[in-house]
């Protein structure tokens, strides 16, 4: 499965959109972004995926770049409860186990 | 999607002892997989929990120290045998496809003294 490199730590602003880059060079075809996020002493959760186009669910968009090495995962209105660890992991979905990366440490300030 | 629990929530433990760990989902589900987070680290996976068979460990784990219980289709456990400080964590249980999404439980915080 292909690697991923995200920024170690990021702030935004309360009420501010906070987008989160990652990076996935060696990307291959068949291959999935997804995004969790861990908020602290609890789970992972899920929070969006793609293959190619752009995404949007009622947390976050996901938008992958033409080429597919790279996306950005936007939380539009982020709150100080969007605080949080976020994981991109790319996977093919081919019953391998996923990769966890150390991620991007999301502070929403107020 | 199924809710999934664990119990207990954290322990603190002496070492060379053990500790059993629970994972409840709310419904019936394929696939359960346990984790572990050192402190300051990200997620390892350490077994696929199999329904009436042995689990499937991954390079570094081994059976004697994590034993795995998988007894039906809404429930795991997960001993920690012969604890150590190292084995200080938190230890996470999930269910869903391997690759697909996974949803996890709130995760045991286990300290060993």
């Amino acid at each position: 499965d292909a690697k991923t490199t995200q920024p170690p730590s990021m702030d935004c602003a309360e009420g501010r959109a906070a987008n989160l880059p990652c990076n996935h060079s060696t990307i291959s075809g068949n291959e999935y972004v997804y995004w969790y996020r861990q908020i602290h002493s609890q789970g992972p959760q899920y929070i969006i995926h793609g293959l190619k186009n752009n995404e949007t669910n009622e947390m976050a968009s996901l938008i992958i770049t033409e080429d597919r090495k790279s996306s950005t995962l936007i939380l539009p209105h982020a709150t100080l409860r969007d605080t949080a660890v976020y994981y991109c992991i790319v996977y093919a979905g081919n019953n391998r186990k996923l990769i966890w990366g150390l991620g991007t440490s999301l502070a929403v300030n107020p | 999607s199924a809710v999934i629990s664990q119990k207990p929530s954290r322990d603190i433990c002496q070492r060379g002892t053990s500790l059993t760990i629970q994972c409840q989902v709310d419904s019936q589900v394929t696939m359960m997989f346990w984790y572990r987070q050192q402190p300051g680290q990200s997620l390892t996976l350490i077994a696929t929990a199999n329904q009436g068979s042995e689990a499937t460990y991954e390079s570094g784990f081994v059976i004697d120290k994590f034993p795995i219980s998988r007894p039906n289709l809404t429930f795991s456990t997960l001993t920690v045998s012969n604890m150590s400080p190292e084995d200080s964590s938190i230890y996470l249980c999930s269910w869903g496809s391997l690759g697909e999404t996974q949803y996890f439980g709130p995760g045991t915080r286990l300290l060993v003294l």
